[in-house]
């Protein structure tokens, strides 16, 4: 069975440039979240879907994020523009309905802004 | 003051040492704690969890929750070179999940 998988595995913008992460969950896994990682914090919740709703958005740090789930499938999020604090690794997990408990993680997306 | 607490270490024992990695918490409404190892360059990796007080053990790894005392620990047996890594703890009450800063391991062989 495949693992949750992200794409790119690293992305490397300027500032005020746009970048776009996807997120592939296991398949029938219902629960998406979004994580960040900034160098030498710890990881931060950003988001949680259930299917393709916004179940918690209160992880996001301003409007420049923006989250989607189309279909109740795969996600993306998209930073528009993105700034230099932007800077770290995204992280992607997915997890069967009700088991939050149980969350299985993608390899992450390195973004570094310039 | 933060949520959880993980001394970040980094740790360093000899192969076959037993491993004790901690957390402490704050908020009363976590109900699961997970233990999540990651090695460098990947995700982390759910190792176990455990719901509410109590332990839980599986194969060299045992979670304790102490919830009177808001500590969580991981115990690693005969520790060998592969648990090189970082161990994260997690928690979560039914809300958004709190992760730990992690702490790095080193089994030296």
């Amino acid at each position: 069975e495949a693992g949750v998988t992200q794409f790119p595995s690293h992305s490397v913008i300027e500032k005020g440039q746009t970048v776009t992460l996807r997120c592939d969950p296991i398949s029938g896994h219902d629960n998406l979240y979004w994580y960040r990682r900034v160098m030498g914090k710890e990881i931060k919740f950003l988001l949680h879907f259930v299917k393709e709703s916004k179940q918690d958005e209160s992880g996001m740090p301003n409007n420049r994020f923006l989250a989607e789930r189309t279909g109740g499938t795969y996600s993306t999020l998209k930073v528009q523009p993105a700034e230099l604090e932007d800077s770290g690794v995204y992280f992607c997990a997915s997890s069967p309905s009700g088991r939050d408990n149980e969350q299985f993680f993608g390899p992450g997306t390195r973004l570094t802004v310039l | 003051q933060k949520e959880v607490e993980q001394d970040p270490g980094p740790l360093s024992v000899p192969e076959g040492a037993i491993v004790s990695l901690n957390c402490t918490y704050s908020n009363s409404a976590f109900q699961y704690f997970m233990w999540y190892r990651q090695y460098s360059r990947k995700g982390p990796e759910l190792l176990m969890y455990t719901y509410s007080s109590g332990n839980k053990e599986d194969g060299r790894f045992t979670a304790q929750v102490d919830k009177s005392s808001k500590y969580i620990s991981l115990f690693i047996r005969d520790s060998q070179p592969s648990d090189s890594a970082t161990y994260l703890c997690a928690m979560t009450g039914g809300f958004k999940t709190i992760f730990g800063a992690g702490t790095r391991l080193f089994v030296k062989a």
